[in-house]
């Protein structure tokens, strides 16, 4: 069955870097991309952008572009989203999902999620 | 960026209602129209995609429905595990996907 399995909460300082991890199972990782999406404390949903495990191209949203950075390893099958000069208002649990390369796109599967917190 | 707008933001309704959650899109994005279910502390979870798709293993009560600006999520007869927040994304746009505010579903 297809699995997406994040890594653990973090605890960072305002103006660090916080990487997180996604390793996928139960399918070929090549053949999806994935997506991050995250959320603020009780708020919604905010896609991040999009790396193809096939060739490794990136989306990123335009508010996050040069301060994210997502790669895969695709001999772990894992995907990493790198987000720098963290602020307060980076503090929110971050999704990684497979994303259904299309027409049509969409997220089929998702990991359970990390909180990353950033705190002085 | 296609901005989305979801009405209601918020929902009250008994278990064997029928419920409609409407989502609107700023500019026409065809049929690319996601809808996801979220409930507290858990990841989104795939309801219904290109509009009008069921999911695989999503029970037949749920429905989607439109194309251009406006479209609907359908719950035929509501039922307990039903109560969550539902959010409807547009993949029109793949430089920049967009979901709607939410709309919080809960119990009367």
């Amino acid at each position: 069955q297809v699995q997406l399995v994040q890594s653990g909460a973090e605890v960072k300082k305002p103006g660090a870097s916080v990487k997180v991890s996604c390793k996928a199972s139960g399918y070929t990782f090549t053949s999806y991309g994935i997506s991050w999406v995250r959320q603020a404390p009780g708020q919604g949903l905010e896609w991040m952008g999009w790396i193809s495990a096939y060739n490794g191209n990136t989306n990123y949203a335009q508010k996050l572009q040069g301060r994210v950075t997502m790669t895969t390893d695709t001999s772990t099958s894992t995907a990493y989203m790198e987000l720098r000069s963290l602020r307060s208002d980076d503090t929110a649990v971050y999704y990684c999902a497979r994303e259904i390369e299309g027409p049509p796109y969409y997220f089929d599967y998702w990991g359970q999620g990390t909180l990353v917190t950033v705190s002085s | 960026d296609i901005q989305m707008t979801q009405s209601p933001s918020s929902l009250s309704a008994s278990v064997g209602d029928r419920v409609t959650i409407t989502c609107r899109a700023s500019q026409s994005i065809s049929s690319y129209l996601n809808w996801y279910q979220q409930k507290p502390g858990k990841a989104p979870k795939l309801l219904i995609y290109a509009a009008s798709s069921l999911q695989s293993g999503v029970p037949s009560r749920f429905s989607g429905s439109g194309s251009g600006t406006d479209f609907t999520l359908t719950i035929s007869s509501l039922q307990p595990e039903d109560f969550a927040t539902y959010y409807c994304q547009q993949s029109y746009s793949t430089a920049m996907y967009t979901f709607g505010q939410g709309t919080k579903l809960e119990i009367k």
